[in-house]
């Protein structure tokens, strides 16, 4: 069985500082995992993708992910927070019959100036 | 490319009608699969089809249904709405084929049942 825990609903950063949103997973095959991005009353945008290539994943607008196995972990990370990524962010594992996706249940970034 | 459309945006409809939306994928994306997103239940997945035919499906009733074109356009369709369906229904495409995995999710259509 395939699932996604996202341990924080809610991050609060300041501007500036680092951003680190956590992920576990759960996958009974190979996983790809993703995450993505969604701003207020907007679809989700792919942030960037782990597919059994190099762990270490780099996406759009500097966010980063590592896939690390023996933890179950797919955390993102970011250096240095903008105003424009405050935003809810997804975890999602593909895997299984069609890589079908399960998404995590969100964590909200928020950023003080 | 273009991404992915879905008409209409927003939609008010009352209980007990029903609603069909659309979707339209990126051009040379066979798969497209629809979810709901709501304050309490989250992203919840509804169905995925492929050319054509439905190979994944979500845990809800069948009032809920879809259907995919031969250019791949999807609609979904519900009927005898419930005040409960009220959401941000998604849309997303992919390749479908093996290697493929993300998905490209459309901007939603938000209805609302009163």
């Amino acid at each position: 069985a395939q699932s996604v825990t996202q341990l924080d609903s809610h991050v609060s950063v300041s501007e500036g500082t680092p951003v680190l949103l956590r992920c576990n997973y759960s996958s009974s095959y190979s996983p790809s995992l993703f995450w993505y991005v969604q701003h207020p009353n907007k679809g989700l945008q792919l942030l960037l993708k782990y597919t059994s290539a190099a762990t270490l994943v780099k996406g759009i607008n500097g966010f980063e992910a590592e896939f690390k196995k023996s933890e179950t972990s797919f955390h993102l990370t970011k250096p240095s927070a903008h105003m424009s990524d405050a935003a809810e962010y997804f975890c999602v594992v593909s895997a299984g019959n069609f890589n079908k996706f399960y998404f995590g249940s969100g964590t909200k970034l928020n950023v003080k100036p | 490319k273009a991404g992915v459309t879905q008409t209409p945006r927003y939609l008010i409809k009352t209980r007990g009608q029903q609603v069909t939306l659309s979707c339209s994928p990126i051009s040379g994306h066979r798969s497209v699969s629809w979810y709901q997103q709501t304050p309490g239940q989250g992203l919840q997945f509804l169905f995925e089809y492929f050319s054509e035919t439905q190979r994944n499906k979500g845990n809800f009733p069948g009032r809920f249904s879809g259907r995919q074109f031969s250019n791949s356009r999807s609609e979904m369709n519900v009927s005898t709405l419930e005040l409960g369906d009220s959401a941000l229904y998604l849309c997303a495409s992919r390749e479908g084929k093996a290697g493929s995995y993300e998905q490209y999710f459309g901007p939603g259509t938000r209805l609302t049942v009163t």
